[in-house]
This record gives structure tokens, sequence and C-alpha cells, in this order.
């Protein structure tokens, strides 16, 4: 079965630019999307196909994919960016999640 | 505005079927290219896709849990529902119904709030 890996934990200074990686094999030939979880809440959508970003998405949230990584970009990251960030990507028919991200932003 | 609400039993026992269902509104369940889908998440883990979809009834499900679960839709309710049987500990989770797109595409847009459900006898 297709997985994806992600780190387990990111750090960030406010203000600073986060990354979050996503790996699976040949994932630039998918399309990956990202995805926020705050404590209690359910997830939100923050970047679909790659690098869109739904209406009232940030702009400081950004997305690439290529060879076997996507990435989640956060620009000028701000404390209320705190939380978990899940990839996603479609292989066989089946929608597979990434572990998770725990973004600390300190 | 879509909203999805998940409804159905908080506490189930072992060895029995689990059965949520989610009600639609603000848009109709019977819309061409969204399909339907459920999501968990136990405690403290991550995300877990089991299945979804379509409103004619088409199904695709987690390969690790096909043995075990059946999705239906009802478009006359906007509902659609989960039933997972055979439940252990293991399946003691957040449950989320969200609207998923089709293909190699998909994602999901609009999500419920999520309900919690124990498996504990």
């Amino acid at each position: 079965s297709y997985e994806l890996t992600q780190p387990p934990s990111v750090s960030v200074s406010p203000g600073q630019t986060a990354s979050i990686t996503c790996s699976g094999d040949r994932l630039g030939d998918k399309f990956a999307c990202w995805y926020q979880q705050k404590p209690g809440q359910s997830p939100v959508l923050l970047i679909y196909q790659d690098t869109k970003r739904p209406s009232g998405i940030p702009e400081r949230f950004s997305g690439s994919n290529s060879g076997n990584t996507a990435t989640l970009t956060i620009s000028g990251t701000q404390a209320m960016d705190e939380a978990d960030y899940y990839c996603q990507a479609w292989d066989s028919s089946t929608v597979v999640f990434g572990g998770g991200t725990k973004l600390t932003v300190l | 505005q879509l909203q999805l609400q998940e409804s159905g039993p908080g506490l189930v026992k072992p060895s029995e079927t689990l059965s949520l269902t989610c009600t639609v509104s603000g848009g109709s369940i019977s819309s061409s290219s969204w399909y339907w889908g459920w999501i968990r998440q136990p405690p403290g883990k991550g995300l877990e896709w089991i299945g979804n979809i379509y409103y004619s009834g088409i199904t695709y499900y987690n390969p690790s849990l096909r043995s075990r679960i059946t999705i239906s839709v009802d478009t006359s309710k906007n509902q659609f529902s989960l039933k997972l049987s055979s439940v252990t500990a293991a399946d003691t989770a957040v449950y989320y119904c969200a609207r998923q797109t089709d293909g190699s595409g998909t994602y999901s847009d609009y999500w419920g709030q999520g309900t919690l459900v124990t498996v504990s006898s």
C-alpha cells in the first residue's frame, strides 16, 4: 500500500518561514493536498492539487510537489499557525494521509 | 454554506457494529463530481481514510478495513451512512464525514465536526 511520510514535528520562530515535507514514492506524479488541524477542531483544507488555495486561506500558505516530496510552506509564520498538518494523496482509488506534523511556533 | 453533521451512538460494545449517519445540509448530496466520505482519527493519532460513496452508490473503501465496512447513501434524506462491523478498542476514534472530490486530485473541502465513538463493554 502507498505510504506518505511526514516529520513528526517542526519548530519555527514567529515571522519566519516554516516548511513541512511529505514524502512518497513518485509523489510528484500525483496530486497532493494539505490540511491544518487545531486541537479539538476538524481539519481544514489549506492546499489542494499541489498548489491551489481554497477561498479564505491566507496567501502565506503555499504548496509545491516534485519528485518524491510535496512541501507545505508557511511564510511569515504566526502564533495562530501552531497546529497539526497533514498531507494527503490518492493512489489506486484510495485516499492516503501522511502521519501528520506538529508545528510549534516559538 | 454546505454543512455536514455526524450522528450516532457514542458507545459501542466490542464485536458489535458501529453505525453512523452524516446529514448534509445547504446542498444536495446528488450533486455531480462530489463523493461523500468517512475519515477517522484515534485519540492523539493521525487521520485515516475509511471510504467514500457517490450518490449513485459507487463506493471506494480503505483496503485495510474493506471486509468490515459498508457505506450507503439515502438521497431522499440527503444522508450517507457508515457501518463498521466487529469493532474492537482499536476502532475507538473521532469519526468525521466530509465532501470529497473524485479522482487523482481528490481532497476534502467540507468536514463535519466529528463524533467520538468509544468501543468498550
